[in-house]
């Protein structure tokens, strides 16, 4: 399958700074990248969606002032948490999706995460 | 309301053995399910797929049923094995739409040795 990457693997960062993610699509042109949060024990929430070239759509309930992304090309989208708060600590997946040329198959390929500890 | 259902947080089956995992799903409009692994603190890993034309797929040691009628898909591992001890989501999207995909809870799996 393709290979997704995130960068950082984990950060900790002080309360009120802001921290960017990357999830790079490295074999594979997504049209759409997902972010999601995983908190302790529980499923994977989708947090947005993003399409390369236009405004992330929004899940109900996440703040878009607060998670800032932006999916500069098909291979690169960025998740900015502004003004951290401890509350904001999770762990950060991203995912890379589309039809590939394989029988016209939908795949969606994970990052490894990121593990946000705001102190 | 939860539009993928996994009702079992766990279960725990011997190697060797058959592991089924279930999953429902509420939504009519879904047409395509996928099955991921996933490891503490990794991101999930693909496994298996079907599309709602089909009602069987199978690779390797993984098969996975698809029953329309129930809206219900199950995940067969077989023989299962030490190193399939993991957490498991099912996964389901409607195709041409927004590509999102709703997850169940996850249902953890260990298979004892």
């Amino acid at each position: 399958g393709a290979v997704v990457s995130q960068h950082p693997s984990w950060v900790i960062c002080k309360s009120g700074t802001s921290v960017k993610i990357e999830c790079r699509s490295l074999d594979f042109q997504a049209t759409t990248m997902f972010w999601y949060r995983q908190f302790p024990k529980q499923s994977l929430m989708l947090m947005a969606t993003s399409n390369e070239g236009s405004k992330a759509t929004y899940e109900q309930g996440v703040e878009k002032d607060k998670f800032l992304i932006n999916h500069a090309s098909l291979t690169l989208s960025t998740l900015t948490v502004t003004s951290a708060h401890p509350e904001d600590s999770s762990f950060y997946i991203c995912s890379a999706a589309g039809t590939s040329g394989r029988l016209g198959v939908y795949e969606q390929f994970f990052g490894p995460g990121t593990r946000l500890t705001v102190l | 309301d939860q539009q993928v259902k996994q009702n079992s947080p766990s279960l725990s089956v011997q190697e060797g053995r058959i592991s089924i995992l279930n999953c429902d799903y509420t939504n009519s409009m879904f047409d395509y399910f996928l099955w991921y692994k996933k490891y503490p603190a990794e991101g999930p890993t693909f496994l298996i797929s079907i599309s709602s034309i089909k009602d069987k797929n199978e690779d390797g040691r993984f098969t996975v049923f698809l029953n329309k009628s129930a809206k219900h898909l199950s995940l067969h591992i077989v023989p299962s094995q030490p190193g399939d001890s993991a957490v498991y989501f099912c996964a389901a999207t409607r195709q041409g739409g927004s590509e999102k995909l709703v997850f169940g809870k996850g249902t953890k799996l260990t298979v004892n040795p």
